[in-house]
């Protein structure tokens, strides 16, 4: 069955960085585009970027452009996020969820990791 | 950025209600809206697509319908295993966004 996990949250000191992973199960994980979603305590859900299945597309929220990258390990099963500079409305569970086609919704997602951050 | 509002955010039902819960988009986005349901500390399950396209293995008593900027998630007689958040997301345009959520616990 489809099964994604992610990695890597924690506590984080303000401008450091973090790489957040998630690792695919259960499909063909070269065969579809991956997203990353995140949700604030107390917030709703916010779309952070996506990957297309090549690697070859990568688009971001306007909030994390430029410190947000996305990529993909297709050897290993893998989606990263990498976080530069982190700031505290980054503190968030951070999902990942598998494109259902290159449509942009998603079919399944993972349970999340928690990153906070805070001094 | 397309703003999705969701009504109501909280919702009281019992056994056996009919439940509808409705996604409202500041900007036409067609029939590109999906469904979600939510349990504490579980994923996120898809249960609607295209507004009314049912994911494969969702119950029927899940209907999704609308098109434009109005849509609703109906729940025909809801079930124990139904009480949770739910909600929509549009796919209409970049960036992706999402409605606030709609809880739905026991009356």
């Amino acid at each position: 069955q489809v099964q994604l996990e992610e990695s890597g949250g924690g506590v984080v000191q303000p401008g450091r960085s973090l790489r957040l992973s998630c690792t695919a199960s259960g499909f063909t994980f070269s065969d579809y585009t991956m997203h990353w979603v995140r949700q604030a305590p107390g917030k709703g859900l916010e779309w952070v970027a996506v990957i297309s299945y090549d690697g070859s597309d990568k688009q971001y929220a306007d909030s994390v452009k430029g410190r947000f990258t996305i990529s993909r390990d297709d050897s290993k099963n893998t989606l990263d996020l990498q976080i530069s500079s982190l700031r505290g409305e980054d503190t968030a569970m951070y999902f990942c969820a598998r494109d259902w086609g290159q449509v942009w919704f998603f079919d399944y997602w993972g349970q999340g990791t928690l990153v906070t951050v805070s001094s | 950025d397309i703003q999705m509002t969701q009504s109501p955010s909280t919702l009281s039902a019992s056994v056996g209600d009919r439940v509808t819960i409705t996604c409202r988009a500041s900007q036409s986005i067609s029939t590109w809206l999906a469904w979600y349901q939510r349990k504490p500390g579980k994923a996120p399950n898809l249960l609607i697509y295209k507004a009314s396209s049912l994911e494969s293995g969702v119950p029927s008593r899940f209907r999704g319908s609308g098109s434009g900027t109005e849509f609703t998630l109906t729940i025909s007689s809801l079930q124990p295993d139904d009480f949770a958040t739910y909600f929509c997301q549009q796919y209409n345009s970049f960036p992706l966004t999402f409605g606030g959520g709609t809880k739905v616990d026991i009356k």
